[in-house]
């Protein structure tokens, strides 16, 4: 089966711009998570959708960060305006539903360089 | 909510040695435990994982084993390789509904030939 597909694979851009990541979780999958992997950490979980509802979006910076899943199936991560400390790469996972002992699948992330 | 810690930050073996990447977690309520291995420039792929109501898995080389009372978990890789050679990360997940994982910081892991 395809896996979790993200684009672009990487971002370049200057503080206070714009930048849009999009994710298409395994077909499916339910349960769709964002997460922010800075260097030398592990992944932070950002938000979680549940079909294209939010269950849990308690650590997204909300005044500039954004998401959403439009029909339940591809989501999208904005962030406006980008700060030099968003520099990191954001990935997407998908599982097959929310309940806990379900394996999350990684996309291959968007690696976004703030300057 | 949960913390989870995890140790060494590096490891060097050399190849055929064992190695083993502990983590420890606050909340006694979490009750899955995946171990996530990530290769340079990869993405983060699922090699074991254990619940809390089991002590011990193995699947090969890798083995996982779970203390609930000292609430600490460890990884262990036998007969390392050097294809092995990547960063691990544990986590830990509440089931409140929906999963939430919460990583620890990652064990860098080179397998010398």
């Amino acid at each position: 089966e395809a896996g979790v597909a993200q684009s672009p694979r990487y971002k370049i851009i200057e503080k206070r711009q714009s930048v849009a990541f999009w994710c298409n979780p395994i077909s499916g999958h339910a349960t769709l998570y964002w997460y922010q992997q800075i260097l030398g950490q592990g992944p932070k979980l950002l938000i979680q959708f549940q079909n294209n509802g939010v269950v849990d979006d308690s650590q997204l910076p909300k005044d500039r960060f954004s998401a959403e899943r439009l029909k339940g199936v591809d989501s999208t991560l904005k962030i406006q305006p980008a700060k030099l400390e968003d520099s990191a790469v954001y990935l997407c996972a998908s599982s097959l539903a929310r309940l806990a002992a379900n394996e999350q699948f990684f996309g291959p992330g968007t690696r976004l360089t703030v300057l | 909510g949960e913390n989870v810690e995890q140790h060494p930050s590096t490891l060097s073996v050399q190849e055929g040695d064992s190695a083993v990447i502990k983590c420890t977690y606050s909340d006694s309520a979490s009750n899955y435990f995946p171990w996530y291995k990530q290769e340079l420039g990869k993405r983060p792929q699922l090699i074991i994982d254990i619940r809390s109501n089991v002590g011990e898995k193995k699947d090969q080389r890798i083995a996982v084993t779970l203390n609930k009372t000292a609430k600490h978990f460890s990884l262990h890789i036998t007969e390392t390789q050097p294809e092995d050679s990547a960063v691990y990360f544990c986590a830990a997940s509440m089931n409140t509904g929906f999963q939430k994982l919460v990583f620890g910081t990652g064990t860098r892991l080179l397998v010398s030939p």
